[in-house]
């Protein structure tokens, strides 16, 4: 078990770019969840995987932002024409739907900042 | 939209000492979970209470959990400065699905 990960760490990007960030959860788990954390305030959700299905987004996911779960193993989240609010932590977590608990466990997380 | 509030915002106390926070959450909930971050990395889970739980004890925490008050709180004993990290409640608001962070708090500890 090596925990989640995320890629990049950072990501410098100037307004109007694309960028696409990556999460591969703990192996056995079927729930991946992205969130987005700025500066003094705690993470916010975004979208959750049950397997591949994407089964809920937070209103915060504007058409700009899109996520994808296609083998029901790792995910990616990508933001079209960024803007300066974009600028944030992108946080991606696991979890196992079944076991006896809802733990998420949380990578290290994607720093964001769009010039 | 955030669904708890840390209280107090910020803590700073001497190694050794205990170190109390608190977290308001505003709806039913299946359970409660305490997490810590360090400055500008993810975050680290600490310890789940459920709803029909009134304490919880792991290592040097220990958990409270009061469904009637919708509040938790966090005690860390014998603090140390390892311990420098904010503190996120996160809750379920009984959908078993995604997680309701509040706004944290900053625990200082000085050695």
């Amino acid at each position: 078990d090596t925990g989640v990960s995320q890629n990049p760490r950072h990501k410098i990007t100037k307004r109007g770019q694309n960028v696409t960030f990556r999460c591969d959860p703990i192996s056995e788990h079927n729930r991946l969840y992205w969130y987005r954390q700025t500066l003094g305030q705690g993470p916010e959700f975004l979208t959750y995987f049950q397997n591949e299905a994407q089964l809920e987004k937070s209103r915060l996911l504007s058409d700009r932002f899109s996520a994808e779960r296609p083998k029901g193993s790792f995910s990616t989240l990508e933001i079209q024409r960024t803007e300066q609010g974009d600028s944030a932590m992108y946080l991606c977590a696991s979890s196992f739907r079944g076991g006896s608990t809802d733990t998420q466990y949380f990578g290290p997380g994607t720093r964001l900042t769009v010039l | 939209s955030q669904q708890g509030e840390e209280d107090p915002q910020a803590l700073s106390i001497q190694e050794g000492e205990n170190a109390t926070m608190n977290c308001s959450y505003k709806t039913s909930i299946n359970n409660l979970q305490w997490y810590r971050q360090n400055s500008g990395r993810g975050l680290v889970h600490l310890i789940l209470i459920r709803s029909n739980e009134r304490e919880k004890h792991s290592g040097r925490l220990r958990v409270t959990l009061d469904t009637s008050k919708k509040s938790s709180s966090l005690l860390i004993t014998a603090s140390r400065a390892a311990d420098t990290a904010s503190y996120f409640c996160a809750t379920d608001r009984g959908t078993g699905n995604q997680f309701y962070f509040g706004t944290g708090t900053s625990l200082t500890v000085i050695p």
